[in-house]
């Protein structure tokens, strides 16, 4: 009963390649957001869609793309990959904001993407 | 903007025994949540705890609660009777109601000694 999942686990690529990590939730949440942890752990906002519109937008590359095919899906694409690039990236999702129903996000379990 | 601050970069302690992780944050907004997620090994990010700001009475879960100061925004996360499974990085993070932006702090590295 995987509640976010994230494939791939690991991702291994060489610079310049374009990659994608698909993510889904089977939580029925509204909100799904992509997050990127560096090696220091730190935890940083990528993106987020609301009902498959892009509601945040952090200052993130224009090689990173996401795509929402559906409020169950949100994919990340990233294009002519970088050594920078390299670091865990998060899947999350949560309710509609305001349901009462504590806004609390849920996570996958990371795909740790290695440029080489 | 707000920001989370976690200024114990690492921590340890010995299995059953208690111990505290710090978190300060700083907002002027009177209206949001609070949550302490714990990052074992295994690296997925889990739900320990939540705290909404209009509520005074501070959350607990089993052996996790929290000690909920909003005049001095300090949200500190205590563990009683530490044990093993409780080794991971522990984030803090804040999140305004209505919003869906979650700021996440540093974290901190707790190690539960045997």
């Amino acid at each position: 009963d995987t509640a976010v999942s994230q494939t791939p686990k690991y991702l291994v690529t060489q610079m310049g390649n374009d990659k994608s990590i698909k993510c889904e939730q089977n939580l029925g949440h509204d909100t799904m957001y992509w997050y990127k942890q560096d090696s220091k752990k730190f935890l940083k906002i990528m993106f987020s869609y609301n009902n498959k519109e892009l509601i945040i937008n952090e200052t993130v590359p224009n090689r990173f793309s996401p795509k929402s095919p559906d409020k169950a899906h949100l994919n990340l694409h990233i294009n002519s990959l970088e050594l920078g690039d390299s670091a865990v990236y998060f899947c999350a999702s949560s309710p509609e904001k305001d349901s009462g129903s504590l806004e609390t996000q849920y996570f996958g379990p990371g795909t740790r993407l290695l440029v080489l | 903007a707000q920001t989370v601050t976690q200024s114990q970069p690492e921590m340890s302690v010995q299995e059953a025994e208690t111990v505290t992780l710090s978190c300060t944050y700083d907002t002027s907004e009177n209206n949001y949540y609070l949550f302490w997620y714990k990052q074992p090994p295994s690296r997925q990010m889990i739900l320990v705890i939540r705290q909404e700001a209009y509520k005074q009475q501070n959350a607990t879960e089993n052996r996790f609660s929290v000690n909920f100061q909003k005049a001095a925004k300090s949200f500190s996360l205590k563990i009683s009777d530490s044990q093993l499974g409780d080794t991971a990085m522990y984030f803090c993070a804040f999140r305004l109601r209505g919003y869906q932006k979650v700021t996440f702090g540093t974290g901190t590295k707790l190690q539960v000694i045997p």
